[in-house]
């Protein structure tokens, strides 16, 4: 079973800073791993896809990369609308599921 | 657009099913899977499982399997979700999601509004 694990579990940081989280898969997943944005009350967003693919109108301060293991998603320029809890997602393998990270939420100061 | 809307909310009793419905608009219905992802409050996402309304084949989470059914009716682009014998714990808020599949990854690209349930006696 593939399990993801995501850090930090919380961070907070002011408008204009970079801010990184990672998210390390307990096996190589091939870039198999999508980035969502869930605003509070909303529904999640895609963010990014096979680790560092963005669809269109994602803002340009948002960045993914990564490889076998470990991932990271940074936002540069911090805004106040990037006020969210961050997800990862493995789709490398169905079984026992596309499993989610626990999330990163992301508090500005 | 492209969008997923879901059916309203549930209050259903412990022990009881729930079917929650996902109509597809603006893309070709049978072209993508449907994912079922859940969040209870305060929580993290957790995928239940996918369908592919074209062949009716389904993948579902271990944690899942025997209790979820997921189907399709292409004459009205809407899918559905049936979770059987209802816990407490299965109190949550409930999304259908695109799932869009290519040569390196599959992700998914538009969400539904969520259809919150509660279980409760």
């Amino acid at each position: 079973d593939i399990q993801v694990t995501q850090s930090p579990p919380s961070l907070s940081a002011s408008v204009g800073d970079r801010v990184t989280m990672t998210c390390r898969a307990s096996q190589d997943i091939n870039s198999y791993l999508n980035w969502y944005q869930q605003r509070p009350g909303k529904a999640p967003k895609l963010l990014f896809y096979s680790a560092s693919s963005a669809p269109s109108g994602v803002p340009s301060r948002f960045s993914g990369g990564g490889s076998g293991t470990e991932y990271t998603l940074t936002i540069s320029n911090l805004q106040p609308e990037d006020l969210a809890t961050y997800y990862c997602q493995q789709t490398y393998s169905p079984s026992p599921g596309f499993t989610f990270g626990q999330g990163t939420r992301v508090e500005i100061k | 657009q492209v969008q997923l809307v879901q059916s309203g909310a549930e209050v259903i009793k412990p022990g009881a099913s729930v079917r929650v419905s996902c109509k597809a608009s603006q893309y070709t219905f049978t072209n993508y899977d449907i994912n079922w992802v859940r969040q209870a409050t305060g929580q993290g996402l957790e995928w239940m499982g996918r369908t592919n309304p074209k062949i009716g084949d389904t993948a579902f989470a271990q944690k899942f399997q025997g209790r979820v059914t997921m189907t399709s009716n292409t004459t009205i682009s809407t899918a559905y979700m049936e979770l059987t014998s209802l816990k407490s714990d299965d109190t949550a808020v409930y999304y259908c999601a695109r799932g869009r599949r290519f040569w390196s990854g599959y992700y998914l690209d538009i969400w539904g509004q969520g259809t919150p349930v509660t279980v409760s006696s």
